[in-house]
């Protein structure tokens, strides 16, 4: 079936520093793609997503582009902020017509000290 | 708008136990799902539904129950509680294709001694 690999982490960054989340993928066929973010307490909300090959999600300073070549969906932002905390999820879309599943990757935390 | 809605927040049951954790949602979508989140395992879908009277299984279904009356709310039973239920379980629903966003509640943790 369909997967989803990403980095597990966790990952500890000073603010303002360069962050890159790797996320690759198996499917069949052309999932969309999304990045989930869980903080603390809270339940996951989206990020960003991409829906076709080429198609650049953003948010938030957010970016990640939908690879088909390497089946890559690698999630960046430029400058992270404290605020910027919490569990970074890769996903996919998968299935069809009343029968569509989201599947996860395992998470990863990140951690911004000031 | 009070979006998704997860009941209780925090249980503690004993093996053997039974419960209902509850979901509900007021944005009329017609895709809910039940999800549990493990340390080190990411989120795996227990169970799914496309719409009232409709479910399906997912990918750990086993020990858990579900019923869809109503567009609204989406129940998650556990028949017989066991210490391997220990987890945090999320309710998500979305617009009828999943390429939309899905909308999470705050989650219910649950114990199981």
């Amino acid at each position: 079936g369909n997967s989803v690999t990403q980095m597990e982490g966790p990952v500890t960054l000073s603010e303002e520093a360069f962050l890159t989340i790797n996320c690759t993928y198996t499917a069949t066929g052309y999932p969309s793609l999304f990045w989930y973010v869980q903080y603390p307490g809270e339940g996951l909300q989206l990020l960003l997503k991409a829906t076709k090959a080429d198609d650049k999600g953003s948010n938030k300073g957010f970016e990640a582009t939908y690879r088909k070549e390497t089946t890559s969906f690698h999630l960046e932002k430029g400058s992270v902020q404290v605020s910027d905390s919490a569990v970074y999820f890769c996903a996919l879309s998968e299935g069809q017509g009343g029968s569509e599943k989201l599947v996860f990757g395992k998470g990863m935390k990140l951690t911004v000290n000031p | 708008n009070a979006g998704v809605t997860q009941t209780p927040k925090f249980q503690v049951l004993k093996t053997g136990q039974s419960m209902t954790l509850q979901c509900a949602q007021d944005m009329n979508h017609e895709y809910m799902s039940w999800y549990r989140q493990d340390p080190g395992m990411g989120l795996r879908l227990i169970h799914y539904s496309v719409g009232a009277g409709i479910t399906d299984q997912g990918e750990v279904p086993n020990g858990y129950n579900v019923s869809r009356s109503t567009t609204e709310d989406f129940p998650l039973r556990l028949l017989s509680a066991a210490p391997s239920q220990t987890s945090v379980y999320f309710c998500a629903s979305s617009p009828f294709f999943l390429n939309t966003e899905a909308f999470f509640g705050q989650g219910t943790r649950l114990t199981v001694v």
